[in-house]
């Protein structure tokens, strides 16, 4: 079983330029969660999607931005790669309504911008 | 403001048991969840409390009081492989479209 996929695992970037993360879940699940992961701070939300063709904010949105145009696709841009924005990604996906649903996360994506 | 509190580290004995603490102060309360995290890896879930009381779960018990905004995880017979960092999170409101906001995590070491 796939579960969660994240693309690329590694990416060096330049600062100033652009990229796409993509995340695809095949669990047919409707929320979906991108977060970044830095040491000493644990997981942050960056920006989240309760269905297909919505997206919302999370804690720490500033510098990306998400589509969410197939319900089993999440992508996340960043624009213009700041240094600040080395991190590892995560993305998680969950199924249901029920609040015991847990999140499923990729593997993750490590970005180094320079 | 939300705010999820535990220690950042803690070193436990191989066949011993470790309890982890997590406090939070959240606006809202759904549920409580800990997940798993080995180094570079991504995290995997280990329980959820959303009543008071105890769940267990194999070597794994986790406990919640919702009025003291206090839960832990109990691990017990431990073994090398629990090395790893545990991450407390909360849900923090009844819609479903609700957050899961996480605290920092513990990483814990196991020492022969």
């Amino acid at each position: 079983n796939a579960g969660v996929t994240q693309t690329p695992k590694f990416r060096v970037l330049k600062t100033g330029q652009s990229m796409t993360l993509l995340c695809a879940q095949d669990m047919n699940h409707e929320y979906m969660y991108w977060y970044r992961q830095d040491p000493g701070m644990g997981l942050r939300l960056i920006h989240y999607s309760v269905g297909e063709g919505t997206t919302a904010k999370g804690e720490v949105p500033d510098g990306y931005n998400v589509s969410r145009l197939k319900k089993q696709n999440f992508l996340l841009g960043l624009e213009s790669a700041a240094p600040s924005q080395t991190s590892v990604y995560f993305c998680a996906s969950r199924g249901g309504t029920a609040s015991n649903q847990p999140q499923h996360f990729g593997d993750g994506t490590r970005l180094s911008i320079l | 403001g939300q705010n999820i509190d535990q220690p950042t580290e803690m070193t436990a004995t191989e066949g011993a048991i470790v309890q982890i603490n997590c406090t939070y102060q959240t606006s809202g309360f759904n549920g409580l969840f800990w997940y798993q995290q080995h180094a570079g890896e991504a995290p995997t879930f280990l329980s959820y409390n959303v009543l008071d009381g105890l769940e267990e779960k194999g070597r794994f018990s986790s406990f919640l009081s919702r009025s003291k905004g206090y839960s832990y995880l109990l691990l017990k017979e431990l073994q090398m492989k629990d090395s790893a960092s545990y991450l407390c999170a909360v849900r923090d409101q009844y819609s479903s479209a609700s957050k899961i906001i996480f605290g920092s995590g513990t990483r814990l070491s196991i020492r022969p």
